[in-house]
């Protein structure tokens, strides 16, 4: 069935170096993409998003990248910070925003 | 910022019996949405709703389970005789008109 996965299940990096947290994908007629960052007792934090239609897509420190050949998407956080540290969820999502579908979560830990 | 409000914060119940849980979505949002997520686990759709129906479930979302708008405001889960696997986040959620979800901060169940 349909899938969306996730290649690490952790992740530690230092503080202001760049983060890239990874998500494969099985849903080739999936509409667009979500990044959600999920804090301890929080509920999912919407991050940034991409249409199937694009390659890459640049927030405030943020970047989603979307290789379609691959069925893979990433997420760069540029100068990763302590409040970076969360679980950061994947989320592909077809025609509607009916089928909404999330993978099973990275951990992201930031070193001092 | 508007946000999608839920109550309790944590309900505890017994085995057997009913438990409600309460949901204010952003108030211009019209496709609202409850997932749950174990302890531990990825977070799991359970039903989506628009115009005062029902327009997807999941697997998870059996007899016990009921979703309902009682007025303007409220988006209720309800589930009829809790069982000890009932236990998790219960996660809201509204939908704006790009198909961006955003999560209220969860109801944690427990079932004893």
């Amino acid at each position: 069935g349909e899938s969306v996965g996730l290649h690490l299940p952790t992740l530690s990096v230092q503080e202001g170096d760049n983060s890239i947290i990874n998500c494969a994908y099985s849903n080739s007629a999936s509409d667009y993409f979500i990044w959600y960052k999920q804090e301890s007792g929080k509920g999912p934090q919407f991050i940034i998003d991409i249409r199937s239609n694009m390659d890459k897509r640049q927030g405030q420190r943020v970047t989603v990248l979307l290789n379609k050949t691959v069925k893979h998407l990433s997420l760069q956080i540029a100068a990763t910070q302590p409040g970076d540290s969360a679980v950061y969820f994947c989320a592909e999502i077809s025609f509607h925003g009916q089928n909404f579908v999330f993978g099973p979560g990275t951990r992201l830990s930031v070193l001092p | 910022e508007p946000e999608v409000t839920q109550t309790p914060s944590h309900q505890v119940t017994q085995m057997g019996q009913e438990v409600i849980l309460r949901c204010v979505p952003i108030s211009n949002h019209l496709y609202f949405y409850w997932y749950r997520q174990i302890l531990g686990q990825k977070v799991e759709f359970l039903v989506s709703f628009y115009n005062n129906e029902i327009s997807e479930k999941s697997e998870i979302f059996d007899d016990q389970f009921s979703v309902e708008r009682p007025d303007g405001s409220n988006f209720t889960l309800k589930i009829r005789s809790t069982k000890l696997e009932d236990s998790a986040m219960y996660f809201c959620a509204s939908r704006d008109q790009n198909g961006i979800q955003y999560f209220g901060a969860g109801t944690r169940l427990s079932v004893l």
